[in-house]
């Protein structure tokens, strides 16, 4: 019973392609992320749903387009891959958005761009 | 700006203690969190401080002190299980997480 689930674990791919990354929570949460963490494992958040309305969207560009039918999921859909784009792409869900809002995260999505 | 500083790299051996330093400077703050991350895996929930002091749990205790913005994650008894990345984050007045580099710890037998 995974509480947050991502699909796919590996993603390769060549550049220019249009791929996307699925997220599914279990945990009756309201809040769900989209975070990347380069190289360097540092985490950057993109994306925050919360309800399936979206509350944070950082610097990102408009290549990378989330979506949230309901708010158990959230989806990244990725355009025109370019090879700055290869990274884990972790996704991650809380409770809400305030206090001691301790995330789950996905066990994360290599995306490898060629 | 919103900056968390933290050492890049540790090194401990096991059985001994450690000590993870982490400072931030945020816009408010609305609490501090500590997460491991074993290599290629997820991060995973250690600790919260909000208020100033020590919190234990086990051989993990976080402390925090507010007026310094200053937190330090302390790991007794270490195991080999404990190498992995140790993640601070500051939440801030919009209570968004601030995250920090990471700190790598290497634990030697």
């Amino acid at each position: 019973d995974t509480a947050v689930s991502q699909t796919p674990k590996y993603l390769v791919t060549q550049m220019g392609n249009d791929k996307s990354i699925k997220c599914e929570q279990n945990l009756g949460h309201d809040t769900m992320y989209w975070y990347k963490q380069d190289s360097k494992k540092f985490l950057k958040i993109m994306f925050s749903y919360n309800n399936k309305e979206l509350i944070i969207n950082e610097t990102v560009p408009n290549r990378f387009s989330p979506k949230s039918p309901d708010k158990a999921h959230l989806n990244l859909h990725i355009n025109s891959l370019e090879l700055g784009d290869s990274a884990v792409y972790f996704c991650a869900s809380s409770l809400g958005v305030a206090g001691a809002n301790v995330l789950t995260f996905g066990a994360g999505s290599r995306l490898t761009v060629l | 700006g919103q900056n968390i500083d933290q050492p890049t790299e540790m090194t401990a051996t096991e059985g001994a203690i450690v000590q993870i330093n982490c400072t931030y400077q945020t816009s408010g703050f609305n609490g501090l969190f500590w997460y491991q991350q074993h290599a290629g895996e997820a991060p995973t929930f250690l600790s919260y401080n909000v208020l100033d002091g020590l919190e234990e749990k086990g051989r993990f205790s976080s402390f925090l002190s507010r007026s310094k913005g200053y937190s330090y994650l302390l790991l007794k008894e270490l195991q080999m299980k404990d190498s992995a990345s140790y993640l601070c984050a500051a939440t801030d007045s919009n209570y968004q997480l601030i995250w920090g580099a990471g700190t790598k710890l290497i634990i030697k037998p």
